[in-house]
Formats: C-alpha cells, sequence, structure tokens
C-alpha cells in the first residue's frame, strides 16, 4: 500500500465550475500537509499548505481530517490555467523529507 | 536568488559514465533537499543537507551516488557509473528553517537521459 494516495483522475471540470478531490495518507504521524502543482513534468510549485482548522487561499480550500487521515482540495469557479496535476504531500517525520502522491490530473474545459 | 537555480537543464550520459548535477537554493534557505522523479509522478527523496552538512542521507543508494553542499558554491549530486535506471528528472529543493514544517520550494530539475 502507497504511503500517500491519491485517485489519478483525469477530472474534466467545464469552466467555472468547482471540483474537489481527497488524498490519504497511511502515517498517522505525519506532521505537515500540502498541496503543490506540476505542470508537464515541471518542477512542483507550493499552491498551499494545509492547517489542522482548514484554510483558504482565494478560489482553493484545503481541509485536513486527521482522524480519517486525509486532506481535501476544492477548487472553486475554475479557470482553464487551473488544468495541471496537483500532488498531495506529507511530511512523515521531523526531518523534512516529503512523501508524494502520484497526483490527481484536472482538466478544465472552455 | 530568488528561485532554486538547478544546472544543467538537460544531461545526456552513456552507461557507465559519470553525471554532476548543480543546484543553488535560494538565498537564506538553510536546507536543500533533492528529489529524483521517475516514470509518471513517482518522486523519491535521495538526500537533504542543513548548510554544509548532511541532514537526512536515508534515500540515497550511496554505491553509486553522492552529494555536497559546500560554502559559497552550488550544492552538487554526482552519480558515478551511470545506469539506465538512473534516467529521472531531479529536483532540488530548499526551505528556511524547520520552524514553517519545511514548505519546500522546487527547482526547474535537470533531465538526465542514460542511454
Amino acid at each position: 500500500r502507497k504511503e500517500v494516495e491519491q485517485d489519478p483522475g483525469p477530472f474534466n471540470v467545464p469552466e467555472g465550475a468547482t471540483v474537489a478531490f481527497n488524498c490519504t495518507y497511511s502515517n498517522s504521524a505525519s506532521q505537515s500537509f500540502f498541496w503543490y502543482r506540476q505542470d508537464c513534468r515541471k518542477e512542483p510549485k507550493l499552491l498551499m499548505s494545509v492547517y489542522s482548522s482548514g484554510n483558504e487561499d482565494g478560489r482553493f480550500t484545503a481541509q485536513l481530517n486527521r482522524a480519517s487521515q486525509y486532506i481535501s482540495l476544492l477548487i472553486r469557479d475554475s479557470k482553464l490555467s487551473d488544468s495541471a496535476t496537483y500532488l498531495c504531500v506529507v511530511n512523515f517525520d521531523s526531518w523534512g523529507k516529503l512523501q508524494f502522491g502520484a497526483g490527481t490530473q484536472v482538466v478544465v474545459t472552455p | 536568488g530568488e528561485e532554486v537555480a538547478q544546472t544543467p537543464k538537460h544531461l545526456v550520459r552513456g552507461e557507465g559514465q559519470k553525471a554532476k548535477l548543480y543546484c543553488a537554493p535560494i538565498k537564506g534557505h538553510s536546507y536543500v533537499f533533492w528529489y529524483q522523479q521517475v516514470l509518471k509522478n513517482e518522486f523519491k527523496f535521495l538526500i537533504s543537507f542543513q548548510n554544509e552538512n548532511v541532514f537526512d542521507e536515508t534515500g540515497m543508494p550511496k554505491e553509486r551516488f553522492s552529494a555536497k553542499c559546500l560554502p559559497n558554491s552550488p550544492c552538487s549530486l554526482e552519480i558515478q557509473a551511470t545506469k539506465l535506471e538512473d534516467s529521472a528528472v531531479y529536483f532540488c529543493a530548499s526551505s528556511q528553517s524547520r520552524t514553517d514544517s519545511y514548505e519546500q520550494y522546487f527547482g526547474p530539475g535537470t533531465r538526465l537521459t542514460v542511454t
């Protein structure tokens, strides 16, 4: 079983719609949680850190559920530029090493 | 600088040759991490540094891989005697400190092709 699991998608989303997807992690001692986006094998770009209380950044909302060991990302009012692979990333220990999910592909269509 | 810089962008090596990759972290960042991305989206952690000291090397295949971060020089990752399976994109990331939950910022990567 992978340590960080994501639905690979693709999620095909009409422009302006809302899309949400989850990620589960296996290590209950996980310390930090992030969403990154990656375009066409370019570098991962930090989208947002995910905090216990949940957090929002513009059209993006992230939630953390420690009891069920999952994090979620919701994108409102989807733009064509939101088309990308969204990587769920978890820091399992105090050494900073990141564990990556395989990514969820989102395709926003006109 | 304001971004993580990596050179070269692409590197092609024959099997058995040496490959050396470079990374300059964001100015003021104390931590440097190296990751290998193979195939789809599988990222593998290799090694991390706190300034010039190895911080965590649990991901390094030590028989052929080595890495350094020396003062006033870019960090480097070296692969001796490359194998076909080393073909991947190698990303370097830097982080400011341990107190920001290790938010890591990635460089553009070096694509290594071993033929």
